[in-house]
């Protein structure tokens, strides 16, 4: 099974800011890498998949990168709405697996 | 305009058993490959069972061991997830995705419902 790290576990940021987030996976998962926002009390949303494609109607201020084992999703000036968890997943090997999350939130 | 709506969530002994179900409606649920993942209160994700369009295939996480089965109806528009011999720690929002054909395998997921919760407490 792949596992999954994230960091920061929390980053705590003002409106306008870059966020910076980190996922790392114990072996390679080539570019099969994914990223969730997930805000209070709502399912997940999808941002990103294959480590860099934004998926339909997500704002541009949102990029991935990465690949092989270490991930980065970017947003590049935070808005009020972008304070949430965001989870990594990788897409490469079943089972399918997810990082424990970051959450980004107001400082 | 997509919809998926779980039901069939609720509170059951450990032991018990539940079918979860999922209605789909708003795209051609036949010809795609469809997920579980559930979230226990207060945790991160976990993925549970996928099938594919025509139930080809399914996969299940190995921490269910056997205990958990994922079926769907493409006549009904319909997911379902039988879960048996169920634990304390099986409590989570559970919730029916959806993969796009970008995704290989369907392996990622861009339409979720809104979850049902199921509780499993003596």
């Amino acid at each position: 099974e792949i596992v999954l790290t994230q960091s920061p576990a929390t980053l705590s940021l003002s409106p306008g800011e870059r966020a910076t987030l980190s996922c790392r996976a114990s072996q390679s998962v080539s570019n099969s890498l994914v990223w969730y926002q997930q805000k209070s009390g709502q399912a997940p949303r999808l941002l990103i998949y294959d480590a860099s494609n934004r998926a339909t109607d997500i704002p541009a201020r949102f990029s991935g990168s990465g690949s092989g084992t270490d991930f980065t999703l970017t947003i590049s000036s935070l808005e009020p709405e972008d304070f949430a968890v965001y989870y990594c997943q990788q897409s490469s090997n079943w089972p399918l697996t997810f990082g424990g999350g970051t959450k980004v939130e107001i400082k | 305009e997509v919809q998926l709506v779980e039901s069939g969530g609720g509170l059951v002994k450990p032991g018990g058993s539940l079918r979860l179900s999922c209605a789909a409606s708003g795209f051609p649920f036949n010809t795609y490959t469809m997920n579980w993942v559930r979230q226990a209160p207060g945790k991160g994700l976990e993925w549970v069972s996928s099938i594919s369009s025509r139930s080809s295939y399914t996969y299940h996480a190995d921490s269910l061991k056997g205990r958990f089965t994922i079926s769907r109806d493409n006549a009904k528009n319909s997911l379902y997830l039988q879960m048996n011999s169920l634990r304390v720690e099986d409590t989570a929002v559970y919730y029916c995705t959806r993969a796009p054909p970008y995704c290989s395998g369907g392996s990622c997921w861009d339409r979720w419902g809104q979850g049902t919760l199921v509780t499993v407490s003596s």
